[in-house]
């Protein structure tokens, strides 16, 4: 299985909601990452997770909090976002090591949209 | 600073032919990685072939081969006998280390067309 799955595919919210990104995997990885890409963009980095503890925060704002229960899931927690958050939503996983091993495998992402 | 370059935001090439897409980078880093990833319209970023800053050889991956030229600080894919399900959006990305962390930056993407 060399599959990243996210859900849902489109996420529709208010500014006002809280709702939460799905992502898992089941390759064994022990890093995981969420991205965001706005259209005809490259993905940005926003969060890494290394054997389930947050590595790098990308000043994110605080609306977005993200969160990994195990080694196969992680999580992405949104509350009062603005419309510019609107932007595709990647999640990814690697091998932690050097080298090749390091390719980072991605979802096809979460396609959201704040109102 | 790391920084990835892409200088080609859009390719048209006819099907059946070769295509080079640049890509250049800066790092002070001598340990980093060079990956190409492909993205279709579905949204997936699909991995393609990697090369590491101390291989001795070029990467090759079926039809996909990169010619790395360290001293030029470049990266580029070639992809040969193009075929239509090509078109989509490429990434040039570098692992490297950033403010003390190893991280992925990705440059900015070529949108490739293969015309039929």
């Amino acid at each position: 299985d060399t599959e990243v799955t996210q859900t849902p595919k489109h996420l529709v919210m208010g500014m006002t909601n809280k709702k939460s990104l799905k992502c898992e995997q089941h390759m064994g990885h022990r890093a995981m990452y969420w991205y965001k890409q706005k259209a005809k963009k490259p993905p940005e980095l926003m969060f890494v997770y290394s054997y389930e503890k947050l590595s790098i925060n990308e000043s994110v704002p605080s609306r977005f909090s993200p969160e990994c229960p195990n080694s196969s899931l992680l999580n992405l927690h949104l509350h009062a976002l603005q419309p510019e958050d609107s932007a595709l939503y990647l999640c990814a996983s690697s091998q932690v090591g050097a080298g090749k091993n390091e390719k980072l495998f991605f979802g096809s992402g979460t396609q959201l949209s704040v109102l | 600073a790391q920084k990835i370059t892409q200088t080609q935001p859009g390719m048209f090439v006819q099907e059946k032919e070769a295509v080079t897409l640049d890509c250049t980078y800066d790092t002070s880093d001598p340990s980093y990685g060079l990956f190409w990833y492909k993205q279709p319209s579905s949204g997936e970023m699909i991995f393609l072939i990697y090369q590491g800053s101390y291989d001795q050889q070029n990467a090759t991956e079926g039809r996909y081969s990169l010619n790395f030229q360290k001293a030029r600080k470049s990266a580029n894919l070639v992809i040969s006998a193009s075929q239509l399900g090509d078109s989509a959006m490429y990434f040039c990305a570098m692992r490297g280390l950033i403010q003390g962390a190893q991280k992925l930056v990705f440059g900015q993407g070529t949108r490739l067309t293969i015309n039929p």
